[in-house]
């Protein structure tokens, strides 16, 4: 299993400006995935951020207004640029196993842009 | 890619009566295919995961679902409602995104209301 810490848990930001969020893995992983839940939505894959190259976006999602980092093998960050109240929305950020395909979330980030 | 489809938005239950929340999926292959359960305000927490073992697969608060490839389904039940059961629950399947992880393609979801 893998423990996921999301930092922060919460944020209210006005419009215009950007909030990074940052996620830890207390193991070492090839992959981390970033997805997002509006409210009352399911979850939706932003990018998958593989460590010593660019990130992968999913349709819909661009590289300058979601940058992610991946610096090292336990940790990643996704920012959200120029942020606007259509970006306010849960964050998470999850791992999954190579040999088990069970994924782990973080607790997420709840951001309300006002 | 693969995904699924929850047939219901909401679905509302007494206590102590059983729990139907329906889920079909779409595959080019064999999948992998999960449930998760999302309490107000909680992480996601992962009920059971059927990954081409056994197709009667169990999961933890005694919920359970049948994996059955002729109807594309992985319906997830419960004999017995409890209070505490109320919750957003996901149905998902996994899609390999390359030979070190997985992306998962997240249903709609149902929202579950457990009534006295």
């Amino acid at each position: 299993s893998a423990v996921i810490s999301q930092k922060p848990s919460r944020d209210i930001c006005q419009r215009g400006t950007s909030l990074t969020i940052q996620c830890q893995v207390d193991s070492q992983v090839t992959m981390m995935f970033w997805y997002r839940q509006q409210p009352g939505q399911s979850l939706t894959l932003i990018a998958t951020a593989n460590q010593g190259s660019e990130a992968t976006y999913e349709s819909g999602f661009v590289i300058d207004k979601f940058p992610i980092s991946r610096p090292n093998l336990t940790f990643s960050t996704l920012t959200v640029s120029n942020m606007s109240p259509e970006d306010s929305s849960i964050y998470l950020c999850s791992v999954t196993g190579t040999s088990d395909t069970e994924a782990f979330f973080g607790q997420g980030t709840r951001l309300t842009v006002v | 890619a693969q995904s699924v489809t929850q047939l219901d938005s909401h679905v509302s239950v007494s206590e102590g009566t059983p729990v139907l929340l329906r889920c079909n999926y779409s595959s080019s292959y064999s999948p992998s295919l999960f449930w998760y359960v999302q309490h107000p305000n909680k992480g996601l927490q992962l009920l059971l995961k059927y990954t081409s073992a056994a197709t009667l697969v169990k999961g933890i608060n005694g919920f359970e679902a049948e994996f059955k490839k002729s109807e594309t389904s992985f319906h997830l039940t419960k004999p017995s409602a409890h209070m505490s059961d109320a919750a957003e629950y996901f149905c998902v399947v996994s899609d390999r995104y390359s030979n070190s992880g997985y992306a998962l393609n997240f249903g709609k979801g149902t929202s579950l209301l457990v009534t006295p």
